[in-house]
């Protein structure tokens, strides 16, 4: 059965400081991971997917196969990066399983 | 020119009661879902509906049941709810069934049974 884990519920940064928002995950086929993100009274919105590996509002994500990782960084956090990210996996009839999502809160 | 759309926005409800959630996409997608947001904010898949084939998570109880009218639309129909029922559900769409295709997402129904 496929799972993603999302180890931190809450992160808090300084604007300007580096982030990275971690999500591993078990999963026996070919993984298809995303990272949907929601802002504070807006829908869920793809944020990036990892087969286009884009860089999107300076957010890059990379898959590590051996660790099973597909962790969310950034550079330097700015205040309207808070949010909610989840971490999610695709699997046969594009369902997604999510994980349990990590609020990211940038102190200016 | 909402993408995906869901009503009611809040739903309050006894427990025993019969309800639905209705959802509408207007991006010509061919595949819609619903997911269950719990007071935690883990969000869980429910269903897949592809023209007219359904995809069900096998932890989804019977009680709930999808019912698609068109393609266009995707509405959730509830028997007898239950207090655990109680959460946020979203609505769903992409452009098929490939696990490439990004979805997009309705703004949520709140459904909260007394």
């Amino acid at each position: 059965a496929q799972r993603v884990t999302q180890p931190e519920k809450l992160l808090s940064v300084f604007k300007g400081a580096p982030v990275e928002l971690k999500c591993n995950y078990s999963y026996s086929g070919s993984p298809e991971l995303f990272w949907y993100v929601q802002y504070s009274r807006q829908r869920l919105q793809l944020l990036l997917r990892h087969i286009s590996r884009e860089s999107i509002k300076g957010f890059t994500a990379d898959l590590n196969k051996g660790e099973t990782s597909f962790h969310l960084k950034k550079p330097f956090a700015q205040e309207e990066d808070s949010a909610m990210y989840y971490c999610a996996l695709s699997h046969p009839g594009n369902m997604l399983t999510f994980g349990g999502g990590t609020r990211l809160m940038v102190k200016p | 020119d909402t993408a995906v759309s869901q009503t009611p926005k809040y739903l309050v409800t006894q427990m025993g009661n019969d309800k639905s959630i209705k959802c509408e996409q207007n991006l010509g997608h061919d595949t819609m879902y619903w997911y269950k947001q719990d007071s935690k904010k883990f969000l869980k898949i429910m269903f897949s509906y592809n023209n007219k084939e359904l995809i069900i998570n096998e932890t989804v109880p019977n009680r709930f049941s999808p019912k698609s009218p068109d393609k266009a639309h995707l509405n959730l129909h509830i028997n007898s709810l239950e207090l655990g029922d109680s959460a946020v559900y979203f609505c769903a769409s992409s452009q098929g069934l490939a696990v490439t295709y990004e979805q997009y997402f309705g703004p949520g129904t709140r459904l909260t049974v007394t």
